[in-house]
Order: C-alpha cells, then sequence, then structure tokens
C-alpha cells in the first residue's frame, strides 16, 4: 500500500466551512499528489508537490490550497467548501527509479459539502 | 490535450470467460501508460506500466498489451475476484517538469459472474 494513510477516511461538512484533508506517507518520497474523483470524470489532479514547501497546481485547483511543512505529510485545504466539492480525494505519491516510476493511491476520503 | 478513452463502460462476463478492455489515447507522446485496479471504496491499485509500442506485461490472469494508439488489458479465464473497475492512465513526454502528472479515462466496470 506504499504506506500511505489519508485522514478523515469520511466527513460531511456544510456550505462554507473550511476542510482540511490530510495525507501521510511512510517512505520519504518526494512527489505527492492530490486527486478527486468524481463520475464521470475519472480522477483529476487538483494539486502536487516536488518536495517541502514546493507545489503546484493541476487541472481543477480553484478552491483548494495545499501545503507541505514536512516531506511525510501533504495538506489539502478547502478555505469554504461548496457543493461542487463533495467528492472523493485521493492522494497519491510517486515512487520508482531512473526515468521509471508510477504513482501509487492512498485509501481516499470520501467529502460531503451539504 | 491529453485524452484517455476506455470502452466498454462496463462489461460482465461469465467466470473462465476470457475478454477485453480498451483504452485509446491522444497525447504528442507518450511517455508511460499505466494500469490501475480499483475495488469498490478503495483507491486504485497499480497494475502495470508500458512505455513503449509492442510491450507486453502480464500479472496471474491479466495481460496489457500497447500500440501507437491504443493499449489492451487482457483478462483470461476471469475469475469473480477479478470483478473490479479497471483505470487506465497516461503520461505525456514532457510532463516531467511539471509532475510527471497522469491523465486518467474514465474506467471500465468489470463484473464477473460465478
Amino acid at each position: 500500500d506504499a504506506g500511505i494513510t489519508q485522514s478523515p477516511r469520511h466527513k460531511v461538512t456544510e456550505t462554507g466551512t473550511p476542510v482540511t484533508l490530510r495525507c501521510h506517507q511512510t517512505e520519504n518520497h518526494r512527489y505527492m499528489y492530490w486527486y478527486r474523483q468524481d463520475p464521470g470524470h475519472g480522477l483529476r489532479l487538483i494539486h502536487y508537490s516536488y518536495g517541502v514547501k514546493d507545489t503546484d497546481k493541476g487541472e481543477v485547483s480553484d478552491g483548494y490550497s495545499v501545503s507541505r511543512s514536512k516531506t511525510e505529510d501533504f495538506l489539502l485545504t478547502l478555505e469554504s467548501a461548496t457543493s461542487s466539492q463533495t467528492s472523493v480525494y485521493f492522494c497519491a505519491i510517486r515512487a520508482g527509479q531512473g526515468a521509471r516510476y508510477e504513482q501509487y493511491f492512498g485509501p481516499g476520503t470520501r467529502l460531503t459539502v451539504t | 490535450e491529453d485524452q484517455v478513452t476506455q470502452s466498454p463502460e462496463a462489461l460482465r462476463l461469465q467466470e473462465g470467460e476470457s475478454s477485453s478492455l480498451n483504452c485509446s489515447y491522444t497525447v504528442s507522446g507518450l511517455r508511460g501508460l499505466f494500469w490501475y485496479r480499483q475495488d469498490p471504496g478503495k483507491g486504485p491499485e497499480f497494475l502495470f506500466t508500458l512505455y513503449s509500442a509492442g510491450e507486453e506485461k502480464e500479472k496471474e490472469r491479466l495481460k496489457a498489451t500497447l500500440t501507437k494508439k491504443e493499449s489492451f488489458l487482457h483478462i483470461t479465464a476471469p475469475k469473480p475476484e477479478d470483478s473490479a473497475t479497471y483505470l487506465c492512465a497516461v503520461q505525456e513526454i514532457g510532463t516531467e517538469t511539471s509532475g510527471s502528472r497522469l491523465t486518467f479515462g474514465e474506467g471500465t466496470q468489470l463484473t464477473v459472474n460465478p
């Protein structure tokens, strides 16, 4: 399972409230990713990190921010949650050597915004 | 823009009935094509990476193949435990400077009946 945990695993929150999701890895991987998965869209990249304090946007980054103060933790924050952010959120790490690497995913967080 | 299309959307097989899933892609240059398996309520599980046309990889009853425009996931004599959603993703050459991001298809939901 590449040593990835996500917390919480399930969360229900109200529109307009801030929400932070946590991804924790135990294997010192440099790259970490946040995706969301929705019916009809597949997995879409929100943000990624290529090191401590180094982050960049993915294809669906509006309304989300991220932070990485330690190698092992990558946080995703919804500053003011909206119903359109109801989704399943997956964290991933990149592992491999040289030019060949794969992404491994965590178990996911199901977020419902009411 | 990268595009990944998987077909069929859903496939129902009888145990032992072999079949194939398709993943067609359009990228300017393919760095890698990835297959994942996803069980309900869980994160995607890495299966294979293919890097060049003509490459094949096998794992138990699964065999993945790659051409210049598509990949097939062949399932030989499937069992009920092979039931899952199978996801395909591509990484385009040049995305190394943008996190080696993956573009995912929407998946094929496979059901194998006993």
